[in-house]
């Protein structure tokens, strides 16, 4: 079963600049969620997809992200424009639907956006 | 307000002595927890995880303790071998007042090293 991937693994991008991550989930993983860790400190949640729906926002730092899910199956995450606290990695995750008590969402390997 | 807390942001162990990475948590709603191994430049990989109806979930050389009353966890790896030099975040979900009870919410993540 393949994982978790994600495109690009390292992007360097200037301030002001637009930066378009993506995520293709686990095959049948109705839920995909993005995070995102800057400088070291502890991973923390954007948001949440159920399908093409978005479950939970509110981690979203502010109107320059925006997330999508088309049809229900990859995701992208938009930077307009890219500010230097951007800087971070990026995480995917995806688990399957919950009703079978399932809570483990698994990762994608990270993109590293640098906004210089 | 950090609600999941690693107060060791590193941890050096003896090959094959017992290594004991120590979490703690605040919100008196998270009702699963979880460990995760990260490599560098690699995705958080999940590890094992337990339900707060229990006090302790077992897989191979990896045990978990949950003490409800102290909010605490502990991940026990015994014995400890080279290759489980990474860094472990714990992790917790919880039910949250609206937005999605999926959400994990991650310490910062303590830095093990297993001499040789």
């Amino acid at each position: 079963e393949a994982g978790v991937t994600q495109f690009p693994s390292h992007s360097v991008i200037e301030k002001g600049q637009t930066v378009t991550l993506r995520c293709d989930p686990i095959s049948g993983h109705d839920n995909l969620y993005w995070y995102r860790r800057v400088m070291g400190k502890e991973i923390k949640f954007l948001l949440h997809f159920v399908k093409e729906s978005k479950q939970d926002e509110s981690g979203m730092p502010n109107n320059r992200f925006l997330a999508e899910r088309t049809g229900g199956t990859y995701s992208t995450l938009k930077v307009q424009p890219a500010e230097l606290e951007d800087s971070g990695v990026y995480f995917c995750a995806s688990s399957p639907d919950g009703a079978g008590l399932v809570w483990e969402q698994y990762f994608g390997p990270g993109t590293r956006l640098t906004v210089t | 307000d950090q609600q999941v807390k690693q107060n060791s942001p590193s941890l050096s162990v003896q090959e094959g002595r017992i290594s004991i990475l120590n979490c703690d948590y605040t919100n008196s709603m998270f009702d699963y927890f979880l460990w995760y191994k990260k490599y560098p430049a690699e995705g958080p990989t999940f590890l094992i995880s337990i339900s707060s109806i229990k006090d302790k979930n077992e897989d191979g050389r990896f045990t978990v303790f949950l003490n409800k009353s102290a909010k605490h966890l502990s991940l026990h790896i015994v014995p400890s071998q080279p290759g489980d030099s990474a860094v472990y975040f714990c992790a917790a979900r919880g039910h949250n007042s609206g937005g999605s009870n999926y959400k994990l919410t991650f310490g910062k993540g303590t830095l093990l090293t297993v001499n040789p």
